[in-house]
């Protein structure tokens, strides 16, 4: 099991830019998650994917952001415009049933710079 | 609505001591309670769960957790610490049950630094 493989593992871009990332989760996991970790605000939940439908993207903070599942085997979060605000390591995970209690399988995340 | 606060934002220890990793947590409904860990440039893995029975629940690595229902806590513990160890430690919880599908709420960390 290769585990939540996200890519890039490093992203530095500049103000304005379009900024895509991208996640393969643990195959048979029917959940995926977004979160973003920064110091002020700690880990964040974006959105959340049930059998490829966003299910809920309450976190998402504003309309430059958007995700998208086109598959059980791949997802992308998107930031266009991007603005250094943006700045933050952001983690997909994985999980199977997605009952409270199932546990999340995170990849390495990215970590995005914008300046 | 549901909240975590972890204690202590930095912890140092000398190795072979014991720890303990403070969480509390606010929450209206039952619920389910996990300590997930952070090495350097890593994702978060998962170090143990409390879902229900013994509210004493143990990691292969030697950590234990109790949740206290009364004090709505959910301490980490290891009597003796590594090096290997040093790691940034969250505390998170979600509703049991429910449609909350895995929307865990975390602390905000705390970093154990084990000194030799």
């Amino acid at each position: 099991d290769a585990g939540v493989i996200q890519s890039p593992r490093h992203e530095v871009t500049e103000m304005g830019q379009e900024v895509t990332l991208r996640c393969k989760p643990i195959s048979g996991h029917d959940y995926l998650f977004w979160y973003r970790q920064t110091m002020m605000r700690g880990l964040e939940l974006l959105i959340y994917f049930n059998n490829n439908v966003p299910i809920d993207d309450s976190g998402m903070p504003e309309d430059r952001f958007s995700a998208k599942m086109p598959n059980a085997s791949f997802s992308t979060l998107k930031i266009q415009p991007s603005e250094p605000r943006d700045s933050a390591v952001y983690f997909c995970a994985s999980s199977f049933g997605g009952g409270g209690g199932s546990p999340l399988h995170f990849g390495n995340g990215t970590r995005l710079t914008v300046t | 609505a549901q909240s975590v606060t972890q204690l202590d934002s930095q912890v140092p220890v000398f190795e072979e001591a014991p720890v303990e990793l403070r969480c509390n947590y606010s929450s209206s409904v039952s619920v389910y309670l996990f300590w997930y860990v952070q090495y350097p440039n890593q994702g978060l893995q998962l170090l143990l769960k409390y879902l229900s029975g013994s509210t004493l629940v143990e990691s292969i690595n030697g950590f234990e957790a109790e949740f206290n229902k009364s004090q709505t806590s959910f301490h980490l513990r290891k009597p003796s610490v590594h090096i290997s160890d040093t790691a940034e430690y969250f505390c998170a919880v979600v509703n049991a049950g429910g449609t909350s599908y895995g929307k865990l709420t975390f602390g905000q960390g705390t970093i154990l630094t084990v000194h030799p």
